[in-house]
């Protein structure tokens, strides 16, 4: 069965450092997502990605964050500049269609990501 | 205001017995799914069952069931027959149909469920 891809499990950096999300959505999927939970909360939108453009992005994406399909295959999440704050479990996910209601995403098994 | 609301922090259900995990959402769109994802304590986020604004009937998958009430707006999450393995946390969803190519999900802010043996 297709599944979404995240690498790695687990980044540890330090604070100021840029970090690099990995994500392999769905092959046939041509909607991009990321999320992101702080322990013991809920998930939370991060930003949509469709025909290599940011569709929608929420007031916790800022200036520090950036995405990208470098390929044909990978989506990153790039945040230049790490705060603590930041410290979250990240989810990727993707889904076939986003112009429906009916748009099951399907998401990765998400990185966690803790700033020091 | 919230738009999905889960208001039981955490439940427990004996096995092999029934449980009701609550939802309710608010949107003025008259287009819109919810979603119910199931998360283990290892982490992944596992898409369960979804229910559309204009389906007629409840949504069935397996074990799963959702009883769909639109006049409540409530969308709750019925696991039947319990297993060990259904210890996770639950979480409801909603996309609303008029956010375009969006497509962003919005979550409530879950329920853990423990099923004791």
């Amino acid at each position: 069965e297709p599944e979404v891809t995240q690498t790695p499990s687990h980044q540890v950096t330090q604070m100021g450092q840029e970090v690099i999300l990995r994500c392999v959505p769905i092959s046939n999927h041509l909607y991009f997502y990321w999320y992101r939970q702080i322990l013991g909360q809920k998930v939370e939108f991060l930003v949509s990605f469709y025909n290599n453009e940011i569709s929608e992005k929420s007031e916790i994406f800022d200036d520090q964050f950036s995405v990208e399909r470098p390929d044909g295959s990978n989506f990153t999440l790039k945040i230049r500049s790490t705060k603590l704050e930041d410290s979250a479990m990240y989810f990727c996910a993707s889904s076939e269609r986003g112009n429906l209601a009916k748009n099951i995403q399907y998401f990765g098994a998400g990185t966690r990501l803790s700033v020091l | 205001a919230q738009k999905i609301t889960q208001t039981q922090p955490g439940m427990f259900v004996q096995e092999k017995e029934a449980v009701t995990l609550d939802c309710t959402y608010d949107t003025s769109d008259p287009s819109y799914g919810l979603f119910w994802y199931k998360q283990p304590s290892s982490g992944e986020m596992i898409f369960l069952i979804y229910q559309g604004s204009y389906d007629q009937q409840n949504a069935t998958e397996g074990r799963y069931s959702l009883n769909f009430q639109k006049a409540r707006k409530s969308a709750n999450l019925v696991i039947s027959a319990s297993q060990l393995g259904d210890s996770a946390m639950y979480f409801c969803a909603m996309r609303e149909g008029t956010s375009g190519n969006t497509g962003k999900l919005i979550f409530g802010q879950g329920t853990t469920l423990q099923v004791k043996p």
